[in-house]
This record gives structure tokens, C-alpha cells and sequence, in this order.
């Protein structure tokens, strides 16, 4: 079936590091791909997606491109910030379902 | 902006209560959702329902039920609570067709 995979935390980096937080996904048909961010006490919310193929994701200064060849979905900073603190989730829903896929997620502290 | 919004942040019963959680949407979403989420494990779907009075049972619906009467609001009662039930409870929504949820802020639930 359907899968996730995303990089065990948590990742602690230093305020202006650059972040990278990989995702793999396993999918029949073609997904959309998403990223969802969740900060202490809080539910998550959408931090960018991508629906096709070569897409790019942006947002808030984060980006992931939807790369098909290595079925994967990356998420990068250049430069974090000590309120990135979170919880980050790759997430795909393919098409045709009602059903999202979540990863584990991965938590990140950021030090000033 | 869309607002999901669940009827307590933090809630604590007793083991065998019957416990109802709700959650209720403002931008006419047909699809909605239930997670549990738990630490290590991710977010695992609970029930989801796709329009008025229609239900699927997610991976794990085993001693959770839902309803849904209106369109905006979908319920999750657990019938006879127990201590393994402990955990954050997520509700989400999206519109058909539509890639990205839309989640509310999660119940805390604590059996004792």
C-alpha cells in the first residue's frame, strides 16, 4: 500500500542553518505531496504542497520539489529560524481517494 | 480563512464513559476526518466521512463510532472509553477533489 517515509528526529540546528528534512514516498497512480507543520499545542497546518511532477512547493521560506525519478519530496531552508521550532509532516494523497498518508514527522529545535 | 474548531482543547473521563468530541467546520468542506495521533506513531485515520450521513472506517476504527447529521459537523464517540484511548484526537477537513486538510487545534484526551 500506500507509504511515508521521513527522516527520524529530532534535528537540532543552530538559528541560520539550513535545513533539509527528507520524505519518500511509496504510491500507485500520482499523488499530491504535501508538507503540514504542527507547533506545540497545536493542530497542523498546510506549510505548502505539490501536485504534479518537477512542481515546487514553497512557502514561508521553505521549498520541496516533487521529484517522480526518486519518488521523493524534500523539505529545505536556507536559513532557520528559532520560530521554526515544530513538528514537521510529509503527508502524499493519491488520486482518486479520500485518504491522506502521513509520515511519523520529524521534530526540530532550532538554538539561538 | 477556514476555521475547524473541536469542542475542547483538554478532556478528561473515566474508563467505560461514553465520550463524544466534536468538531465542527465554517467553509462548507464535504469531506471531514478523524486522526489519533500518538508519539512515534504519526497520525493514523479514525473515521472519515465524505458527505451527510456517509462513513468510512479509516485503519483504526475499532471502539469509535461517528456521526454525521449536518454537513459541518462530525462527531467521534467512543462508546466505552478506555486508558489505551488516551491520546490527541484531530479533526480535519477538505473539500472534494481538493488536495489539501484543513485541521482543527486537537483534543487531549486523558482516560483514567
Amino acid at each position: 500500500g500506500d507509504s511515508v517515509t521521513q527522516m527520524e528526529g529530532p534535528v537540532t540546528l543552530s538559528e541560520e542553518a539550513f535545513l533539509t528534512i527528507n520524505c519518500t514516498y511509496t504510491a500507485t497512480g500520482y499523488p499530491s505531496l504535501f508538507w503540514y507543520v504542527q507547533y506545540p499545542g497545536e493542530g497542523l497546518q498546510l506549510l505548502l504542497k505539490a501536485t504534479k511532477a518537477d512542481d515546487k512547493g514553497s512557502n514561508k521560506g521553505f521549498e520541496a520539489t516533487y521529484r517522480k525519478e526518486t519518488t521523493s519530496f524534500h523539505l529545505e531552508k536556507g536559513s532557520v529560524q528559532v520560530s521554526d521550532s515544530a513538528v514537521y509532516f510529509c503527508a502524499l494523497r493519491t488520486s482518486g481517494t479520500y485518504k491522506y498518508i502521513f509520515g511519523t514527522g520529524t521534530r526540530l529545535k532550532v538554538l539561538a | 480563512d477556514v476555521k475547524v474548531t473541536q469542542s475542547s482543547r483538554y478532556l478528561v473521563k473515566r474508563t467505560g464513559e461514553k465520550v463524544f468530541l466534536e468538531c465542527v467546520q465554517d467553509m462548507d468542506h464535504e469531506n471531514m476526518f478523524w486522526y489519533r495521533q500518538d508519539p512515534g506513531l504519526g497520525l493514523r485515520l479514525i473515521y472519515f466521512s465524505y458527505d451527510v450521513k456517509m462513513k468510512e472506517k479509516g485503519d483504526i476504527p475499532e471502539g469509535y463510532s461517528v456521526s454525521r447529521e449536518k454537513k459541518e459537523r462530525f462527531s467521534l464517540i467512543l462508546e466505552s472509553a478506555s486508558t489505551n484511548q488516551t491520546s490527541m484526537y484531530l479533526c480535519a477537513s477538505s473539500r472534494a477533489g481538493r488536495g489539501e486538510q484543513y485541521f482543527g487545534p486537537g483534543t487531549r484526551l486523558t482516560v483514567t
